[in-house]
């Protein structure tokens, strides 16, 4: 098991295009999370998966931003439109429901520069 | 509101020397907390978790914190420090029933640390 992964590891667009990163889980995990990190700040909640389902999204997802997980492995993120502000590192992570402590492992990120 | 606050954003210690960072949290109820490390464009390194039972928890790397319930404190320590620490530092908090969801952490702003040989 090489852990999660990510990909792109960084991706730099020109504002108003779309962009779509990946994440691929343990593969043993069924939940899997999506958290976004500005400069100077923590990972902050974006949105949740249960398998393929979308359990929760945080309000800092606005309609530009979504996300699938279609068979419960690897999940995508999209992001429509991209803004100045949407320059982040976005971090991916993967838990087992069955470890009831909480074994999150989060991937590398992609650090998305939109300019 | 459930937050987590890291009141030091930049702390330097000298090699050898030994380290406290504080992590202060709020929360409705028992709270599940973490202490995760994160390297410079890497993702994140769960350090250390505490759920339930003794309040002194022991995690890699020699670190431990300790669970202060009358201070909401969540504190990590490390005895000695090692230039390979530098890097940054984050606390975070969460529960099974969590604002709802299942398990999605609240982290706070982060600490920095430096090691000065």
């Amino acid at each position: 098991d090489t852990g999660v992964s990510q990909d792109p590891r960084h991706k730099i667009t020109k504002r108003g295009q779309n962009v779509t990163f990946r994440c691929d889980p343990i593969s043993e995990h069924n939940r899997l999370y999506w958290y976004r990190q500005t400069l100077g700040q923590g990972p902050e909640f974006l949105t949740y998966f249960q398998n393929e389902a979308q359990l929760e999204k945080s309000r800092l997802l606005s309609d530009r931003f979504s996300a699938e997980r279609p068979k419960g492995s690897f999940s995508t993120l999209e992001i429509q439109r991209t803004e100045q502000g949407d320059s982040a590192m976005y971090l991916c992570a993967s838990s087992s429901y069955r470890d009831v402590n909480y074994g999150y492992t989060f991937g590398s990120g992609t650090r998305l520069t939109v300019v | 509101a459930q937050s987590v606050t890291q009141p030091d954003i930049h702390i330097t210690v000298s090699e050898g020397a030994s380290l406290e960072l504080r992590c202060n949290y709020s929360y409705g109820a028992t709270p599940y907390l973490f202490w995760y490390v994160q390297s410079p464009g890497q993702g994140l390194q769960l350090l250390l978790k505490y759920f339930s039972g003794d309040t002194l928890v022991q995690g890699i790397k020699g670190f431990e914190a300790e669970f202060k319930r009358s201070q909401s404190s969540f504190n990590l320590r490390k005895p000695s420090v090692h230039w390979s620490d530098a890097a940054e530092y984050f606390c975070a908090v969460g529960g099974p029933h969590y604002g709802g969801s299942q398990g999605n952490l609240i982290f706070g702003k982060g600490t920095k640390l430096s090691v000065k040989p």
